[in-house]
């Protein structure tokens, strides 16, 4: 049990906006930056939000991150099909001293 | 172009040891910090390891003790050092390079080496 949480899965239709939510504590979230990752099937992740809401460079303006407190969140807009892949949050935990990952959602779109 | 290639990876029996290297390039390696990431088959990511560029480690609890993670700035390489393995280890090991900017976060990932500890 990872000590972010994550639902397990989210689903929109194509154009909707949909959410991940990512869950801590004051140890994790509440103290430092959160990341998300995409990841399809059978390839590594890749950085979609670092620094709670900053977008690399080449990822869609459709992708955004915020953080309040001990959460954070990912929203997608204008969904599109080629955005069904897992997502993954990401951050530094002071008291276990290493990095921890949500456990991912599954994204389906429908 | 930034490129981390890992390789090493393969089947081993419980108790057993093996290395994985990540070959870097496109970059400066000895710049910056790397980590150690694995995903066992349908699950989530855990951060296994970490080395700093001044030669700092670090390990998750899981690994702590059986792991060992080490670099070569004069190949630009990234090794993990697995001993006592068991079959919870079983899982896609990625390389990843630490950058920083307001806050520090792993901007390129490697392909993946599956290591299956089994019988």
């Amino acid at each position: 049990q990872s000590v972010v949480t994550q639902p397990p899965s989210a689903s929109g239709t194509p154009g909707q906006r949909v959410t991940i939510s990512c869950s801590g504590g004051t140890s994790n979230i509440g103290s430092s930056s959160v990341h998300w990752y995409q990841q399809f099937p059978g390839t590594a992740p890749k950085l979609l939000i670092y620094s709670n809401d900053q977008r690399p460079s080449g990822v869609p303006d459709r992708f955004s991150g915020s953080k309040s407190g001990t959460s954070a969140s990912l929203a997608i807009s204008g969904l599109q099909s080629e955005d069904e892949a897992d997502y993954y949050c990401a951050t530094w935990d002071d008291s276990l001293n290493g990095w921890v990952f949500g456990g991912g959602t599954k994204l389906t779109v429908l | 172009e930034v490129q981390l290639v890992e390789s090493g990876g393969g089947l081993v029996q419980p108790g057993g040891s093996l290395r994985l290297s990540c070959a870097a390039s496109g970059f400066t390696f000895s710049h910056y910090d790397m980590h150690w990431v694995r995903q066992a088959p349908g699950k989530g990511l855990e951060w296994v390891s970490a080395i700093g560029t001044s030669g700092d480690t670090y390990y998750s609890g899981s690994v702590k003790g059986r792991f060992a993670i080490s670099r070569d700035t004069a190949k630009d390489s990234l090794y993990l050092q697995m001993d006592s393995l068991r079959a919870d280890d079983t899982a896609v090991y990625y390389c990843a390079r630490e950058n920083w900017g307001s806050s520090y976060y792993f901007d390129y990932w490697g392909q993946g080496a599956l290591v299956t500890v089994s019988s």
